[in-house]
């Protein structure tokens, strides 16, 4: 069965810090995997996403991930943390047994918080 | 550029009470089209999703349902809410191109419902 895993319910780092987000998945076929942003009371937000190619993609708001296939791993990093980057983030992958339908599946979310 | 709205933004409804939100999108044409439910700002549970007008195609038997009467619209719907029902309510869309793999999916503002 295709699924992802966000294997920390909440990340704690510092201003400044670099931050990462963990992702792993377990899809058939290519996986095509996007990181999503979500503030209270709104909808997600689009971060970044991993097609082909380079490992190392860059996405939104100074993020970026990497793709890592050996570990089927698809970590989100920061160099440098703010406190305004404190939000829930998904990690999702494509559905790859549901052609044309664009469907994703989520992780459970990870909220990271930033303390200045 | 593509938008995506939802109304109401937030409502409350008595156990019992029918339902009706509204998921509209501009600037595209052919989208496949979501529901979720978030319960507790955590996971996304997908409700329905949509791939041309009068195709929808449920993920989970529940006490909602959904239509999509005209190409870019998107309703979901109840006859008797349930408590259970309350939750925050995301609509989101992706580009259908044939055969492309990689389309990311566009979120709404989301509804927040509370049955009472």
């Amino acid at each position: 069965a295709q699924s992802v895993a966000q294997p920390e319910d909440q990340v704690n780092v510092a201003e400044g810090n670099p931050l990462t987000v963990k992702c792993t998945y377990s899809v058939s076929g290519n996986p095509y995997l996007f990181w999503y942003v979500q503030y209270p009371n709104r909808g997600l937000q689009f971060l970044l996403k991993y097609i082909t190619g380079d490992n190392l993609v860059k996405g939104s708001y100074g993020f970026e991930a990497e793709f890592n296939k050996s570990q089927t791993s698809f970590h989100l990093k920061k160099p440098s943390a703010l406190v305004s980057d404190s939000a829930l983030y998904f990690c999702a992958v494509r559905d790859n047994g549901s052609s044309n339908t664009g469907k994703l599946i989520f992780g459970q979310g990870t909220t990271l918080q930033v303390k200045p | 550029s593509q938008t995506i709205h939802q109304w109401p933004a937030t409502l409350v409804q008595p156990v019992g009470s029918p339902l009706s939100l509204e998921c509209t999108v501009e600037g595209t044409s052919n989208p496949n089209l979501y529901w979720y439910r978030q319960a507790a700002g955590r996971g996304l549970q997908l409700l329905f999703y949509s791939v041309g007008i009068g195709q929808i195609s449920s993920e989970v038997p529940q006490n909602l349902s959904a239509s999509r009467p005209q190409d870019r619209q998107f309703i979901l719907s109840s006859k008797k809410l349930l408590l259970s029902d309350s939750g925050f309510y995301l609509c989101a869309w992706s580009e259908f191109v044939a055969g492309a793999v990689n389309n990311e999916q566009f979120f709404g503002p989301g509804t927040r419902l509370t049955v009472l």
